[in-house]
């Protein structure tokens, strides 16, 4: 099956730092890359839908400024944590979309644990 | 917004026997699929199931969808203890490149030896 290699899988930073999150498609083109949240227990909740080589269409209630979206290829996007606050505190995930073995499906990478103290 | 709201919350039953999930959602939508997570980890896909359709099986995993009582149920048959997980159900409702996936609230499945 398509691959979808998130990095890193856990980060801790320190309040007021910016973290960068990765997200590549390893076998496959993805016309569309999706970012979640998920706190604990919770369901995952989009942030964010980013297209390559467009600007990424937030959610309601989601900071553009502080969670900054690039998709600069068909198999990268990257989400950055700008000035990050303990509540920002999260695991994040991406979805990666695109044709596979005939199919127009997303697939997830293994998410990313953010710890800010 | 949350899309879709499932039931139970939680499940916990023996190993050997049958859980059943429950996904509710809200608008219309082109097809309804179940992921699985395990605690801290990213989602796998199990199934996929068309608004046209109205059962699928994969294995042990049996998938109903009601589009007129816009719900669907998930179904695992002789769970065993790697069974126990998250389950997601999650409404795709756009069209082409712009669609995207709205997840429901998640049933977490605990299956005991």
């Amino acid at each position: 099956g398509a691959v979808v290699s998130q990095h890193p899988s856990w980060v801790i930073c320190k309040s007021g730092t910016s973290v960068k999150i990765e997200c590549r498609s390893l076998d496959f083109q993805a016309t569309t890359m999706f970012w979640y949240r998920q706190f604990p227990k919770q369901s995952l909740m989009l942030m964010a839908t980013s297209n390559e080589g467009s600007k990424a269409t937030y959610e309601q209630g989601v900071e553009k400024d502080k969670f900054l979206i690039n998709h600069a290829s068909l198999t990268l996007s990257t989400l950055t944590v700008t000035s990050a606050h303990p509540e920002d505190s999260s695991f994040y995930i991406c979805s990666a979309k695109g044709a596979v073995a005939g199919r127009f499906l997303a697939f997830f990478g293994q998410g990313t644990r953010l710890t800010v103290v | 917004s949350q899309q879709g709201e499932e039931d139970p919350q939680a499940l916990s039953i023996q190993e050997g026997e049958n859980a059943t999930m429950n996904c509710s959602y809200k608008t219309s939508i082109n097809n309804l699929q179940w992921y699985r997570q395990n605690s801290g980890r990213g989602l796998v896909h199990l199934i996929l199931i068309r608004s046209n359709e109205r059962e699928k099986h994969s294995g042990r995993l049996r998938v109903t969808l009601d589009t007129s009582k816009k719900s669907s149920s998930l179904l695992i048959t002789a769970s065993r203890a790697a069974d126990t997980a998250s389950y997601f159900c999650a409404t795709d409702s756009s069209t082409g490149t712009a669609s995207k996936l709205t997840f429901g609230t998640g049933t977490r499945l605990q299956v005991t030896l």
